[in-house]
């Protein structure tokens, strides 16, 4: 079974405050992705890693940045946050560059003050 | 401009109340449409991908099908711990996932 974990489930932080967000894949996954998830709004893409080191905006990157310096961990980070990042933050990973199905970690919500 | 729509937003049934959620979408050159489960406060399940019109997936009380311009996700002889949201995304030409709003469904005891 594929496994994506994120590192906290739960994350309260207070506006201005650096945010790390962690997601780590145990299968060796080339893609990883960066999503969040508001009501009525879906799920958006912020970033995504196709490669270590490698890394590609997504739809929303504004606020936010990323790393991936060891294939299986993503990581998201928020410079400064703001209350307009409180949200559902979800990573998901995948094989390959084709269609192949994403695989998402448990989710970490986010409520910045 | 690739596109996903679902419907009904939400759907409540009574417990062996068959039904069907819609999944209705536009795409340059489909790749695969994904369905997944999401319960409260968690991140989506993934239950199916199809990759090409007539191809047909089954999962105990689910079976989702395709055609050139929408997916159904049907559900027979509902119970309530079928009760979540059911999200449809595509992939296409342009290499991005698009996601619909989903579908909430409740299914009463």
């Amino acid at each position: 079974d594929v496994k994506v974990t994120q590192s906290s489930r739960y994350l309260v932080k207070r506006t201005g405050e650096k945010v790390f967000l962690e997601c780590v894949q145990d299968m060796d996954h080339e893609n990883m992705f960066w999503y969040r998830q508001d009501p009525g709004l879906g799920l958006r893409l912020i970033y995504f890693s196709y490669d270590v080191k490698m890394k590609e905006k997504g739809d929303i990157p504004e606020g936010y940045s990323v790393s991936r310096e060891k294939k299986e961990r993503f990581s998201l980070i928020l410079e400064s946050a703001s209350t307009n990042q409180t949200s559902m933050y979800l990573c998901a990973s995948r094989r390959g560059q084709g269609g192949e199905t994403q695989y998402f970690g448990p989710g970490t919500r986010l409520l910045v003050l | 401009e690739d596109q996903v729509t679902q419907s009904p937003e939400a759907l409540r049934l009574q417990e062996g109340e068959s039904s069907s959620l819609n999944c209705s979408y536009t795409v340059s050159g489909l790749r695969g449409l994904f369905w997944y489960r999401q319960d409260p406060g968690k991140g989506p399940e993934f239950l199916f991908t199809l990759y090409s019109a007539g191809e047909e997936k089954e999962k105990e009380r689910l079976k989702a099908t395709l055609t050139k311009k929408e997916s159904f996700l049907h559900i027979t002889a509902p119970k309530p711990e079928d009760s979540a949201t059911y999200l449809c995304a595509v992939f296409g030409r342009t290499y991005k996932y698009i996601f619909g709003t989903g579908t909430r469904l409740k299914v009463l005891a």
